[in-house]
């Protein structure tokens, strides 16, 4: 298995609304990344865990809040959002630098496109 | 930190030409660089990628190429065709004292190649 799923696809959400986007990888890999995609621009990262554990929080606003529930599979819980946090949530994994000692490239989910209205 | 350059932002080409894209990157210390191609309503696809002991490297119909001293690296894509439409993104990554490498893109290329 050489993918990185995310689901949902689509998500349209109140600004009261609370819900989660989940992530999941089975190619053991030990760091998984959120990242937020504006239309037309670069992705921007959001969060980053490795090992589980936080370890990059991009000063990203407290009513994304993101679990690593185990090595596999990666959560962000959404609450109270703005209509200006409209845009494709991407998750990525990579592989340990402890591996072989080299860095490899980010595989990335297909994202889910959220809709805050 | 990082801070990655990319040109051009939109480039047009005819299908069967050669397209080049190109970055600089500004950190010494990054020593991986890949090349996502991203479809609409897609995430960033990994295409190639090139490490800094090496100064170029081919697949098939795309190959980058990689100046240390200049800190530039350059996809080239011979023989477009149609389906390689897409916006592509550079990127120069490092550890920087983790486990993982941390990657930084460049703004990407809008590549519209007509039939």
């Amino acid at each position: 298995d050489t993918e990185v799923t995310q689901t949902p696809k689509h998500l349209v959400m109140g600004m009261t609304n609370k819900k989660s986007l989940k992530c999941e990888q089975h190619m053991g890999h030990r760091a998984m990344y959120w990242y937020k995609q504006k239309a037309k621009k670069p992705p921007e990262l959001m969060f980053v865990y490795s090992y589980e554990k936080l370890s990059i929080n991009e000063s990203v606003p407290s009513r994304f809040s993101p679990e690593c529930p185990n090595s596999s599979l990666l959560n962000l819980h959404l609450h109270a959002l703005q209509p200006e946090d409209s845009a494709l949530y991407l998750c990525a994994s990579s592989q340990d630098l402890s591996v072989d000692g080299e860095i490899y490239g980010y595989t990335f989910g297909s994202g889910t496109r959220l809709t805050v209205v | 930190g990082e801070n990655v350059e990319q040109h051009p932002s939109t480039l047009s080409v005819q299908e069967g030409d050669s397209a080049v894209i190109k970055c600089t990157y500004s950190d010494s210390a990054s020593n991986y660089f890949p090349w996502y191609k991203q479809e609409l309503g897609k995430g960033p696809q990994l295409i190639i990628d090139i490490r800094s002991n090496v100064g170029e490297k081919k697949d098939q119909r795309i190959a980058v190429t990689l100046n240390k001293t200049a800190k530039h690296f350059s996809l080239h894509i011979t023989e477009t065709q149609p389906e390689d439409s897409a916006v592509y993104f550079c990127a120069a990554t490092n550890a920087g004292g983790t486990s993982y490498g941390k990657l930084t893109f460049g703004q990407g290329t809008i590549l519209t190649v007509h039939p």
